[in-house]
């Protein structure tokens, strides 16, 4: 069976210091992959999806940038972060071709 | 703009009662597809149900079903014989070209 993973589980950073997130996929193969934030007690926000390695799509230009360096990994991260990059970061992963996502555990992310 | 809308911020439920959430989206595609998610406080999000567009039956899992209304674009959530684990926070999401658009939620309780 598929599975997602997520880490770390939480993130304290100060503002001005780098992100690096990673997800990882098990069990399948040439996934799409999707990150999504949410802010506190908000639905989801798609920020960047991978049809395969090296291929990143962009939905909301922000301070944060995506890489698929290998079909089931995929990374967020930033060169400095912001106090309005604090949230949940939640990866997700599809079959191509087959429109239902499942989602990882998710990061907790506080920019201080 | 596609637009997800969960009227109902709160809803709460008896144990072992029916309690049905409501969701409305606009969209000018005819294929699509919709699903509720759920979110308990591990803010892990979890299908709960999904239902393609193009089929007129009702999508059911086991204690949950939805009522879907093509032409008035709407897709509740029936939740039978409520259990204490059923409480979480539901969204309802529409998808259209990778990417899964929200509603703001809807926050489950269970009374014992």
């Amino acid at each position: 069976s598929q599975t997602i993973h997520q880490w770390p589980a939480t993130l304290v950073q100060p503002v001005g210091s780098p992100l690096s997130l990673e997800c990882t996929v098990e069990g399948t193969s040439n996934p799409n992959l999707y990150w999504y934030r949410q802010a506190a007690g908000r639905g989801l926000q798609l920020l960047f999806y991978s049809v395969g390695i090296g291929q990143i799509s962009s939905e909301v230009p922000q301070n944060l940038s995506a890489s698929r360096p290998q079909d089931r990994q995929f990374i967020l991260s930033s060169k400095k972060l912001l106090l309005s990059d604090s949230g949940f970061y939640l990866c997700a992963w599809s079959v191509a071709g087959v429109e239902t996502q499942y989602f990882g555990p998710g990061t907790r992310l506080l920019v201080l | 703009a596609q637009t997800v809308t969960q009227s109902q911020p709160e809803m709460s439920v008896q144990e072992a009662e029916t309690v049905t959430l409501s969701c409305t989206y606009d969209t000018s595609e005819s294929d699509y597809y919709l699903f509720w998610y759920k979110q308990p406080p591990s803010r892990q999000m979890i299908l709960v149900i999904r239902q393609e567009a193009y089929k007129q039956q009702n999508a059911t899992e086991n204690r949950f079903s939805v009522n879907f209304q093509k032409a008035a674009k709407s897709f509740s959530l029936k939740i039978s014989d409520s259990q204490l684990g059923d409480a979480a926070m539901y969204f309802c999401a529409w998808i259209n070209d990778y990417k899964l658009s929200f509603g703001a939620g809807t926050t489950v309780t269970v009374r014992a």
